[in-house]
């Protein structure tokens, strides 16, 4: 197991098209995170998955986000109609529930122009 | 609700000299804390953590931090920086073994030569 995977590293996109990233976790893990970070700032939570339920969205996570988890192993979180609002590093992150802490990937880099 | 405020942005500090870099939390119920890091361009690791018991825990590479109840503090410690230290820390609080994680804004530690 080589940990959590996020992919892209780097997208850079003009500002309202849609884009899609894809986040596999560690394969025991039944939860999955999906944070945003923004430069000086700590992350964000967005919205977590238990299995293939998404058991809760931050107020933050605008009716143009969205995530999925379908067989409750990788995720993908697609953002339609980007903003420039948008750019950010969005990190994925994995735990075992009732486990305590979580091993996050590399993130995926948002530019929007 | 949890949150955490990290008390400094940025704390220089000379090679081989002590560190301490502050956090505070609220927490209307039980609180589990974390210290992450993030080396430059890598990923958020797990530093260490707080659950329950001995109110001191300690890291591999040396940090340590204390759980303050009455104080609602949870700051992080070295008694003697390296370079390779050279980080963002990010201070984490979670309201119970299943909750999401709430990060602080960080704080980046300056190793001066």
């Amino acid at each position: 197991d080589t940990g959590v995977s996020q992919d892209p590293r780097h997208k850079i996109t003009k500002r309202g098209q849609n884009v899609t990233f894809r986040c596999d976790p560690i394969s025991e893990h039944n939860r999955l995170y999906w944070y945003r970070q923004t430069l000086g700032q700590g992350p964000e939570f967005l919205t977590y998955f238990q299995n293939e339920a998404q058991l809760e969205k931050s107020r933050l996570l605008s009716d143009r986000f969205s995530a999925e988890r379908p067989k409750g192993s990788f995720s993908t979180l697609e953002i339609q109609r980007t903003e420039q609002g948008d750019s950010a590093m969005y990190l994925c992150a994995s735990s075992l529930a009732g486990g305590y802490g979580y091993t996050f990937g590399s993130g995926t880099r948002l530019t929007v122009v | 609700a949890q949150s955490v405020t990290q008390l400094d942005s940025q704390v220089p500090v000379f090679e081989e000299a002590p560190v301490e870099l502050r956090c505070n939390y609220s927490s209307s119920v039980s609180v589990y804390l974390f210290w992450y890091v993030q080396y430059p361009n890598q990923g958020l690791q797990l530093l260490l953590k707080y659950l329950s018991g001995s109110t001191l825990v300690e890291s591999i590479n040396g940090f340590e931090a204390e759980f303050n109840k009455s104080q609602t503090s949870f700051h992080l410690r070295k008694p003697s920086v390296h370079i390779s230290d050279t980080a963002e820390y990010f201070c984490a609080v979670s309201g119970n073994r299943d909750d999401k994680i709430i990060f602080g804004k960080g704080t980046r530690l300056h190793i001066l030569p």
